[in-house]
């Protein structure tokens, strides 16, 4: 089934350490994004990319990086997690940008 | 800065008919979203506009008002399915699509 793939579903990571979010599409979609989703502040977008091998910085970038080395693959790295970054993570694609994302089921991510 | 505006929770009655609604200030428009997300999984599209005027799509509608910085989503003949949070975003002048925190619906028998 098409769609979008992440791993872990759920960590828990003591403060200090490096966590590398997963994140695969088989759409083939162009454009690809992370966001992070707290309780009461909605979607906010950490960074993105509009084609392989490009990226951008979305709202809330510091303390997180990504890479874009093919279409299908978009992973985010936490460098050195804090308590700050427990939250839940959606990775996202779509063909262009004006066009609906289609979503990972997510990843649960507790910062202790 | 750049702000959408949407009720933080509304109530409503199976059966019966809701109106949300999103108030946008972005820097340039370039399309309208909303999006259905249930609680604990991901969002998922419900209706895109980019011209003004009514979308219709079986029991959900979406309106759009550009020059009031305007949107409602309708959403008839409510199950108890239905209840979920609904996102409203905007594509702004940069392609970027910028999120309101969502409207919490709560269907009551």
């Amino acid at each position: 089934i098409a769609g979008i793939t992440q791993a872990p579903t759920s960590q828990i990571l003591a403060a200090g350490r490096r966590m590398t979010l997963r994140c695969t599409q088989d759409m083939r979609h162009n454009a690809m994004y992370w966001y992070r989703q707290d309780l009461g502040l909605g979607l906010r977008l950490i960074h993105y990319s509009n084609t392989a091998g490009t990226t951008g910085k979305g709202e809330v970038p510091d303390g997180y990086s990504v890479s874009r080395a093919n279409t299908d693959d978009f992973p985010l790295t936490l460098a050195s997690a804090v308590p700050s970054q427990t939250s839940v993570y959606f990775c996202a694609s779509s063909p262009g940008p004006n066009q609906p994302q289609h979503f990972g089921d997510g990843t649960r991510l507790s910062i202790l | 800065g750049q702000n959408i505006d949407q009720p933080t929770e509304m109530t409503a009655t199976e059966g019966a008919i809701v109106q949300i609604n999103c108030t946008y200030q972005t820097s340039g428009f370039n399309g309208l979203f909303w999006y259905q997300q249930h609680a604990g999984e991901a969002p998922t599209f419900l209706s895109y506009n980019v011209l003004d005027g009514l979308e219709e799509k079986g029991r959900f509608s979406s309106f759009l008002s550009r020059s009031k910085g305007y949107s409602y989503l309708l959403l008839k003949e409510l199950q108890m399915k239905d209840s979920a949070s609904y996102l409203c975003a905007v594509v702004d002048s940069n392609y970027q699509l910028i999120w309101g925190a969502g409207t919490k619906l709560i269907i009551k028998p």
